[in-house]
């Protein structure tokens, strides 16, 4: 079972409001990741967590925050976001495994930005 | 640094045609990890294969091929009879084979399989 499930699917939120997406997996995979893609881009990586450790940012804005409560659960808060920050937000997940490391994705979550 | 270019943005055939996406990469190391994706218009990225660069073996699996070839550093797809349900962006990837988790994406090429 390859599945990692993505809450909500659609959110469209204020510019004043506080969310959060939250990313799910039980294939015990260790590692868990946050992208963003506009349209027709490829998905651009803005977190990595390792062992439920933040070993990756790449140099996301601070409104984004994320939250790894334990190995199967990945959060991302959301506050004070601009217009521009609406895309498809997919979350996946890797083994951690250096020989066999697939990173699997999630459905992923359209945010909207008013 | 790594660079995949997938130089097709959009491709449109008609069902039962043969299709052919191609993958050029770039890279300093020796040893990587090489990548295709689906994505269709649900958004879901859905893993296809994956490749290390020591195993220049082609593969099969179904109407899906892969052309792995180092000498011209591409790593080209291949659907035999194309189907409506092929229709998605199309992702070629690359990974440096450590630590580092970071997919190195190509622009996507869309394919479009007309009935």
């Amino acid at each position: 079972d390859t599945e990692v499930t993505q809450t909500p699917k659609h959110l469209v939120m204020g510019m004043t409001n506080k969310k959060s997406l939250k990313c799910e997996q039980h294939m015990g995979h260790r590692a868990m990741y946050w992208y963003k893609q506009k349209a027709k881009k490829p998905p651009e990586l803005m977190f990595v967590y390792s062992y439920e450790k933040l070993s990756i940012n790449e140099s996301v804005p601070s409104r984004f925050s994320p939250e790894c409560p334990n190995s199967s659960l990945l959060n991302l808060h959301l506050h004070a976001l601009q217009p521009e920050d609406s895309a498809l937000y997919l979350c996946a997940s890797s083994p951690r495994d250096r020989t066999t490391d697939t990173q699997y994705f999630g459905p992923g979550t359209r945010l909207t930005v008013l | 640094a790594q660079k995949v270019t997938q130089a097709q943005t959009e491709i449109s055939v008609v069902e039962k045609e043969d299709v052919t996406l191609d993958c050029v990469y770039e890279t300093r190391d020796t040893t990587y990890y090489l990548f295709w994706y689906k994505q269709p218009p649900s958004g879901e990225l859905v893993f296809l294969i994956r490749r290390n660069s020591f195993d220049e073996q082609n593969e099969i699996s179904g109407r899906y091929s892969w052309n792995f070839q180092k000498s011209t550093s591409s790593f080209n797809f291949t659907i035999t009879a194309s189907q409506v349900v092929d229709s998605a962006v199309y992702f070629c990837a690359s990974r440096r084979m450590d630590s580092s988790y970071k997919l190195i994406f190509g622009s996507g090429t869309r394919l479009l399989v007309r009935p």
